[in-house]
């Protein structure tokens, strides 16, 4: 069965400190992994899709990486506007239109 | 901006008074969603519309049913609410790249509250 893993639940950092967002997933085959930011009371928001194994995307702090088991999402410096959830969200090649998603990771971040 | 309007943004209703939430879009895209998320977990798929081909999800309840009488809107329709169906309800589009659905841009999201 398709499955995504998110962890941590919950992540609080101070301003500055840098850490990383871990989505393990389990497909029969990957077409793609998408990461997508979601504030509260708001539907999330797309930040980044990753293809093959070894690829990685950058933008402002946040760098996505992605192994054949496993993504993560760095975040570099972080500033109290980085607070949020990370949804992680996988899509197999077995279904044309379908997305598992993660349960996310809820950054909360101190200034 | 071409983008994803969820209306309402909030929605009181009772106990088994039926609610409609609607989705507009102005980026054209062909494929529709339509999610349930409640607090602290992954958004659940509830159906899915490929132009007018409807797909519902096998464990979506027979409560829960969806219109899209054009490209650009789509409907929610719950005809008996229950106090465990009060979520954010979340529509999404995605274009079609190479066959593929692609990346899902979402709405703001209705949140319904069930008394």
């Amino acid at each position: 069965e398709d499955q995504v893993t998110q962890s941590p639940e919950a992540l609080r950092l101070q301003e500055g400190e840098s850490s990383s967002l871990n989505c393990s997933y389990t497909v029969s085959g990957l077409r793609g992994l998408f990461w997508y930011r979601q504030d509260p009371g708001k539907g999330p928001e797309f930040l980044f899709t990753l293809y093959s194994a070894g690829e990685e995307k950058e933008k402002e702090r946040l760098k996505a990486t992605l192994t054949k088991k496993e993504s993560f999402l760095h975040i570099t410096a972080p500033k109290p506007e980085d607070s949020a959830t990370y949804l992680c969200a996988v899509q197999s090649t077995s279904g044309t239109y379908k997305y598992i998603f993660g349960t996310g990771t809820r950054l909360k971040v101190l200034a | 901006d071409a983008m994803v309007i969820q209306n309402p943004r909030y929605q009181v209703t009772q106990f088994g008074k039926p609610v409609t939430l609607s989705c507009s879009q102005t980026l054209n895209h062909n494929v529709m969603y339509w999610y349930q998320q409640k607090s602290s977990q992954a958004p659940k798929l509830l159906f899915h519309y490929y132009d007018k081909d409807f797909n519902n999800e096998a464990d979506t309840p027979d409560n829960f049913q969806s219109r899209r009488p054009n490209t650009s809107f789509c409907f929610l329709d719950i005809r008996s609410p229950g106090l465990g169906d009060a979520a954010m309800y979340l529509c999404a589009t995605s274009p079609l790249t190479g066959g593929w659905a692609n990346v899902l841009t979402f709405g703001a999201g209705s949140r319904l509250t069930v008394l």
